[in-house]
């Protein structure tokens, strides 16, 4: 079964830490998207990646850095961790090309930060 | 630039009932469209997507959609409402020129009562 995988479901950090959230995907995907959701705000995108070593801003991507130094393999970086950075972290794969076959979606990383 | 609107935060229905869920969407070119479901504490699960062709689009879980050009409109229904629909939904859209990025809707809470 095909998947992306998001090594932490649950995670607590405290203010001012350096974050590192995990998105691993087993599909040979081209592309790679990190959200943040948020109740009444629905899924906001802060990077996505179409290649390795590439990355580009999403619409919030103020506090958060990305690394993609292989294919599968897609970090989102939390540089100085805020309280306002309390959010449910999606990450989600597509394949490359024109036609648009949607996200496969990880299980979600629950992060609060005190 | 594409958007997304889903009409309600929050939809409850009675088992056995329709249920109705609204999408609109904004694109200056064909786009496709996609319905996601999330079930307390996980990622994303794709439900429907249109692409190109029929307008009446099946899904899984006996949801289906149809895509309203005229309308833009992309509204998602059930005929029958069971309880294990309860979950959120989030309408999405993408444009075949924008390497595979989707823009979601707010989503919508669907409880469903006994």
């Amino acid at each position: 079964d095909v998947k992306v995988t998001q090594s932490s479901r649950y995670l607590v950090k405290r203010t001012g830490e350096k974050v590192f959230l995990e998105c691993v995907q087993d599909m040979d995907h081209e592309n790679m998207f990190w959200y943040r959701q948020d109740p009444g705000l629905g899924l906001r995108l802060i990077y996505f990646s179409y290649d390795v070593k590439m990355k580009e801003k999403g619409d919030i991507p103020e506090g958060y850095s990305v690394s993609r130094e292989k294919k599968e393999r897609f970090s989102l970086i939390l540089e100085s961790a805020s309280t306002n950075q309390t959010s449910m972290y999606l990450c989600a794969s597509s394949s490359g090309g024109l036609t648009n076959y949607g996200y496969t979606f990880g299980s979600g990383t629950r992060l609060t930060v005190v | 630039a594409q958007s997304v609107t889903q009409l309600g935060s929050h939809v409850s229905v009675s088992e056995g009932a329709l249920v109705l869920l609204r999408c609109n969407y904004s694109s200056s070119v064909p786009p496709y469209l996609f319905w996601y479901v999330q079930y307390p504490n996980q990622g994303l699960q794709l439900l429907l997507k249109y692409t190109t062709g029929a307008t009446l689009v099946k899904g899984i879980n006996g949801f289906e959609a149809e895509f309203k050009k005229s309308e833009t409109s992309f509204h998602l229904t059930k005929p029958s409402a069971h309880m294990s629909d309860a979950a959120e939904y989030f309408c999405a859209v993408s444009v075949w020129n924008q390497g595979g990025k989707l823009i979601f809707g707010q989503g919508t809470e669907l409880s469903v009562k006994p």
